[in-house]
């Protein structure tokens, strides 16, 4: 059984730049959050995404969209790259019925912005 | 709003010495409360959780966790440290209405000396 897997593993790219990263969820999950990670810093929200719809967001500015498929998986696309965006972008899967239930996590994308 | 704070940025202990890394929450409902691990260039994995059942809640490699509700707190221990704890420990908070967003501390080091 297949956990769940991201791509790019490592990217980089220029200020100013888009790029799009691709997540695809454990089997049997159908919710896919999205977080990311700056160096020496706990996971932050990005948004969650449930039947093919953003069901929740955190903080984070429009330049951050999603986006979930039919079968489960997930894009996270940031537009114009600022040097802040560089960090650990982590996907992570769930089971919407189960409150309180584990998240599962991908290793991540980690993105440079030069 | 639900938020976790974690004490010490970087915990040290020797080999077979008493893990204790601590971590109190803030939530006006009834948390879901988690501790998760992060190797190097990896994902989190899943400790431990707290959904209310028991509030000694014993979790993989060793580690258990004491929900107090009285104290806010949800500290995690193990008696006997391992080189291979060496990692960084998130506690992390949700709630049952919350559609599983996760809000994660920003997460304590732990580094064990032979």
């Amino acid at each position: 059984d297949a956990g769940v897997t991201q791509s790019p593993t490592h990217l980089i790219k220029t200020r100013g730049q888009q790029v799009t990263l691709r997540c695809s969820p454990k089997s049997g999950h159908d919710t896919v959050s999205w977080y990311q990670q700056a160096l020496g810093q706990g996971p932050q929200f990005i948004f969650q995404y449930y039947e093919e719809e953003e069901r929740q967001r955190g903080n984070f500015p429009d330049r951050f969209s999603g986006h979930q498929f039919p079968n489960y998986s997930s894009e996270l696309n940031v537009n114009a790259l600022l040097l802040g965006d560089s960090a650990l972008y982590l996907c992570a899967s769930s089971w919407d019925r189960e409150y309180g239930g584990e998240l599962f996590f991908g290793e991540g994308s980690r993105l440079t912005v030069l | 709003a639900q938020s976790v704070t974690q004490l010490g940025s970087h915990v040290s202990v020797s080999e077979g010495a008493l893990v204790l890394l601590r971590c109190n929450y803030s939530s006006s409902v009834p948390p879901y409360l988690f501790w998760y691990v992060q190797y190097p260039n990896q994902g989190l994995q899943l400790l431990l959780k707290y959904t209310s059942a028991a509030t000694l809640v014993k979790g993989i490699n060793g580690f258990e966790a004491e929900f107090k509700k009285s104290e806010t707190s949800f500290h995690l221990t193990k008696p006997s440290a391992h080189m291979s704890d060496a990692a960084e420990y998130f506690c992390a908070v949700s709630y049952s209405g919350g559609y599983q967003k996760v809000t994660f501390g920003t997460g304590t080091k732990l580094q064990v000396i032979p």
